[in-house]
């Protein structure tokens, strides 16, 4: 079935560390593709999307590009910041509703 | 303005009995879904509303579990004869229409079911 599997965590950096969340996905068909974040208290949000092959998504410094070749969606920002410190969740959907969500990434960025 | 809501935040119940989960998606909102959120893993489709109707209710796991939308805005997900593995957060977002729209989710309920 499709799916999504994304990069373990916890994963614990500094302030203007780089950062990296592998996922990769299997899917019968073309899907598109997201990040979400859960910021502490908060609810799911959308992070970004990419909806076709070699699509960049980009939002809040953060960035991810479809690689049909690879299967990968991987998650990447340059500088994090404290305010980074959430879940991060990869997502696909093949019919525009039904999101299958990978397992989520704990990020903690310390000052 | 106001964000999708669910009642209650936390909800504790024995085995065996009944529940009720309430979602008041934002206004406008034709698409409301439901998902269930274990323990580590990632959110998990239940149903998908578009208006009063369940245009997909595949990620159900069984007949214990059901949800309506009546009047197309808020949504119940009801759950019967609880299990401990129907133990989880479960989630409900809404979208302003299929397709391009983003799901903005609410900050779920906390089902514990001793």
């Amino acid at each position: 079935g499709d799916s999504v599997t994304q990069m373990e965590g916890p994963v614990t950096l500094s302030e203007e560390a780089f950062l990296t969340i592998n996922c990769t996905y299997t899917a019968t068909g073309y899907p598109s593709l997201f990040w979400y974040v859960q910021y502490p208290g908060e609810g799911l949000q959308l992070l970004l999307k990419a909806t076709k092959a070699d699509d960049k998504g980009s939002n809040k410094g953060f960035e991810a590009t479809y690689r049909k070749e690879t299967t990968s969606f991987h998650l990447e920002k340059g500088s994090v910041q404290v305010s980074d410190s959430a879940v991060y969740f990869c997502a696909l959907s093949l019919n525009d509703y039904k999101l299958s969500f990978g397992a989520g990434t704990t990020v903690t960025v310390r000052a | 303005g106001a964000g999708v809501s669910q009642t209650p935040s936390n909800k504790v119940t024995e085995k065996g009995k009944y529940v009720e989960l309430r979602c008041d998606p934002i206004s406008g909102h034709t698409a409301l879904y439901w998902y269930r959120q274990s323990l580590g893993q990632g959110p998990e489709f239940l149903i998908y509303f578009q208006g009063t109707g369940a245009a997909d209710d595949s990620g159900l796991p069984n007949d214990r579990f059901f949800a309506v939308r009546p009047e197309g805005s808020v949504s119940t997900l009801k759950i019967q004869r609880t299990e401990r593995g129907d133990s989880a957060v479960y989630l409900c977002a809404s979208s302003a229409d299929r397709g391009n729209s983003p799901l903005h989710f609410g900050n779920g309920t906390r089902l514990t079911v001793t």
